[in-house]
């Protein structure tokens, strides 16, 4: 079962605008997200992270927010720069009720910011 | 400290060799994950340490591989008698879980396993 899901496989931005990546969770035990971009050939790497007891985090050009109730949540970059261009991918945690701190990936959204 | 390291960074072998990747974690960093990644999918989980112990394996992980982490530092992850549906990127991971803590992971560049 896929607990961790984004179902936008691809996205297209204009440079300068907005892009949203969502992603989706099943499990309400979750406490701990975070986001990862990656580039062809190169191991993911951490972009921005949020705790269940928050539902915003801003990091320079990159926010992430949590819809709790919707198990829900997205990350904003404003504004889109071509280097932004990667595939992204949500992670979720049950580390404070698990104790495991075992991260579920989603499949990742490839992002594709046009000049 | 420059990271997680892992090596090879590519493995060519053919069906029915074993082969042993390694991962050298972040040095102050207690717990290890391997991953497996395969095209249009995102990381999935196979095993994690705590030190040297292992404390989480998936059913992903059959029988054919095993991992471990002597003294709590590098871990080696051997596959046995490969299969064509083991070619997959693996991806070891690193951090440091404190007093209930939890700080995200950092990644090494992954091994590109392809069975012949």
């Amino acid at each position: 079962d896929q607990q961790v899901k984004q179902n936008s496989p691809s996205l297209s931005v204009q440079e300068g605008r907005i892009s949203i990546l969502n992603c989706d969770y099943t499990n309400s035990m979750f406490d701990y997200f975070l986001w990862y971009k990656k580039y062809p050939a190169e191991g993911p790497t951490f972009l921005i992270s949020i705790s269940s007891i928050k539902d915003k985090n801003e990091d320079g050009r990159f926010t992430v927010f949590l819809n709790k109730s919707a198990k829900h949540l997205s990350l904003h970059i404003v504004p889109s720069q071509p280097g932004d261009s990667a595939v992204y991918f949500c992670a979720a945690s049950g580390g404070r009720t698990s104790g495991t701190y075992k991260y579920i990936f989603g499949t990742g959204t490839r992002l594709k910011v046009l000049a | 400290d420059t990271g997680v390291s892992q090596n090879p960074r590519h493995k060519i072998t053919k069906r029915g060799q074993n082969v042993t990747f390694r991962c050298d974690p972040i040095s102050e960093h207690n717990r290890l994950y391997w991953y497996r990644q395969t095209l249009g999918q995102g990381p999935e989980f196979l095993t994690y340490f705590q030190n040297e112990a292992q404390l989480e394996k998936s059913r992903l992980l059959s029988d054919r591989f095993s991992a471990e982490r002597p003294k709590g530092s590098f871990s080696t992850l051997e596959i046995q008698r490969t299969e064509q549906g083991d070619s997959a990127m693996y991806l070891c991971a690193s951090s440091l879980v404190a007093g209930g803590a939890n700080d995200g992971y950092t990644f090494g560049s992954g091994t590109r396993l392809t069975v012949v």
